[in-house]
């Protein structure tokens, strides 16, 4: 199974920092990477598609970049409504794994 | 609108059994590959299963295979887990998830959660 390693786990910032997680696959997926972010209690919400394809109504201060194994998301301008988790998702192949997350807290 | 409802969690005992429902509204559950993902409390998300959109195709995480088993019911719309020789680290809040399109990767409509607690 295709491991997917977020890193970092959690961060600090403020609003208005330029944010960027990074996934990290264990073998090639191509840009088969999608990303979420998700509130505490809340289902998730589906940010990115095919690694860097911003799903229709999400803010433009969310990109994704990257192909093979190494994948970004970055937020610019960091707004309040942005402190959440991210999570990475492949969808190379069965199993679909997840990331182990990123949680962007406030400094 | 797309809408998914989950509903059928609850406290079992280890080793017991539960069926989760996943009622979805707005779009055929035939035309789209469906997947449960649970979340442990505290943790990250774990994909468990899918089922195909077009083809009768079952998939699973190896932590349920031969225990866990997804269905639909494609003439009420709702999707199922079947969830037999429960174990405590089943505990987790189980969504449902619908996959944008065949051609596309990610899952743009989740459902609220339902959770199932494994305690003696």
């Amino acid at each position: 199974a295709i491991q997917l390693t977020q890193s970092p786990s959690s961060l600090s910032a403020s609003v208005g920092d330029r944010v960027t997680i990074t996934c990290r696959a264990s073998h090639d997926i191509s840009t088969t990477l999608v990303w979420y972010q998700q509130k505490s209690g809340k289902a998730p919400k589906f940010l990115i598609y095919d690694a860097s394809s911003l799903e229709s109504g999400v803010p433009s201060r969310f990109s994704g970049s990257g192909s093979g194994t190494d994948f970004t998301l970055t937020i610019t301008s960091l707004q309040p409504e942005d402190f959440a988790t991210y999570f990475c998702q492949h969808f190379y192949d069965y199993p679909l794994t997840f990331g182990g997350g990123t949680k962007v807290q406030i400094k | 609108e797309v809408q998914l409802s989950e509903s059928g969690g609850g406290l079992v005992q280890p080793g017991g059994s539960l069926r989760l429902s996943c009622a979805a509204s707005g779009f055929a559950i035939s035309n789209y590959a469906m997947s449960w993902v649970r979340q442990a409390p505290g943790k990250g998300l774990e994909w468990v299963s899918a089922i195909g959109g077009s083809g009768p195709g079952t998939y699973y995480a190896d932590s349920v295979r031969g225990r866990f088993t997804i269905s639909r019911d494609t003439s009420n719309n709702t999707l199922y887990l079947h969830m037999n020789s429960l174990r405590a680290e089943d505990t987790a809040v189980y969504y449902c998830a619908k996959r944008v399109s065949i051609l596309r990767s990610g899952f743009d409509s989740w459902g609220q959660g339902t959770l199932v607690t494994v305690s003696s």
